[in-house]
């Protein structure tokens, strides 16, 4: 079974370009979670999609940053314009259900820099 | 304070040792908890999760104190291979969904 995908693995952009970010779950995963690693920090969560539909998105930094699910499979996590401090990895995670004790599985991780 | 702590090493440790990480979350309404072991440049992958009876997987055991909020992780006969960085990580249920609150990390460097 394939696990979590994400493309590019890497990007480098200057500051004020867009970025887009994209993420395959788990095939049957309807949760989806975008998550951040900034440099010398902890991972920190953005936001989580049930299906096609925002369940929480508390974790986005600000209006810069919009995630879609359209049809409730592959994700897209846009950057737009990017500014300096966005640089770090983005890991996008599924689940087969959204109840707490499901562990959640990770893709490798778009490693942006943003120059 | 941080939602959850862990104390960041590095842990050197020679192949046979068995080395202890501990950790402790602030929110004492999470419900659940769960150890991943990240390696360098890679995405979390998950070791274990933790239950309140604890539990065992192999050369690895987890405790849960829910009165302490207090982790931890207990590796016997370290290995080679057992290099890396673990990761404390919480959940709690709210109105809006399962979201992972995840430590800094504990590294973990066992050498021959």
């Amino acid at each position: 079974e394939a696990g979590v995908t994400q493309f590019p693995s890497h990007s480098v952009i200057e500051k004020g370009q867009t970025v887009t970010l994209r993420c395959d779950p788990i095939s049957g995963h309807d949760n989806l979670y975008w998550y951040r690693r900034v440099m010398g920090k902890e991972i920190k969560f953005l936001l989580h999609f049930v299906k096609e539909s925002k369940q929480d998105e508390s974790g986005m930094p600000n209006n810069r940053f919009l995630a879609e699910r359209t049809g409730g499979t592959y994700s897209t996590l846009k950057v737009q314009p990017a500014e300096l401090e966005d640089s770090g990895v983005y890991f996008c995670a599924s689940s087969q259900d959204g109840t707490t004790g499901r562990p959640q599985f990770f893709g490798p991780g778009t490693r942006l820099t943003v120059l | 304070r941080k939602e959850v702590e862990q104390d960041p090493g590095p842990f050197n440790v020679p192949e046979g040792a068995t080395v202890a990480f501990n950790c402790t979350y602030s929110n004492s309404a999470s419900q659940s908890f769960f150890w991943y072991r990240q390696d360098c440049r890679k995405e979390p992958k998950l070791l274990m999760s933790v239950y309140s009876s604890g539990n065992e997987d192999g050369r690895f055991t987890a405790q849960l104190n829910r009165a302490s909020q207090y982790i931890s992780l207990l590796i016997r006969d370290s290995k080679l291979s057992d290099s890396a960085t673990y990761l404390c990580v919480v959940s709690l249920v709210n109105q809006a969904g399962t979201a992972l609150i995840f430590g800094k990390g504990t590294t973990l460097s066992v050498s021959s």
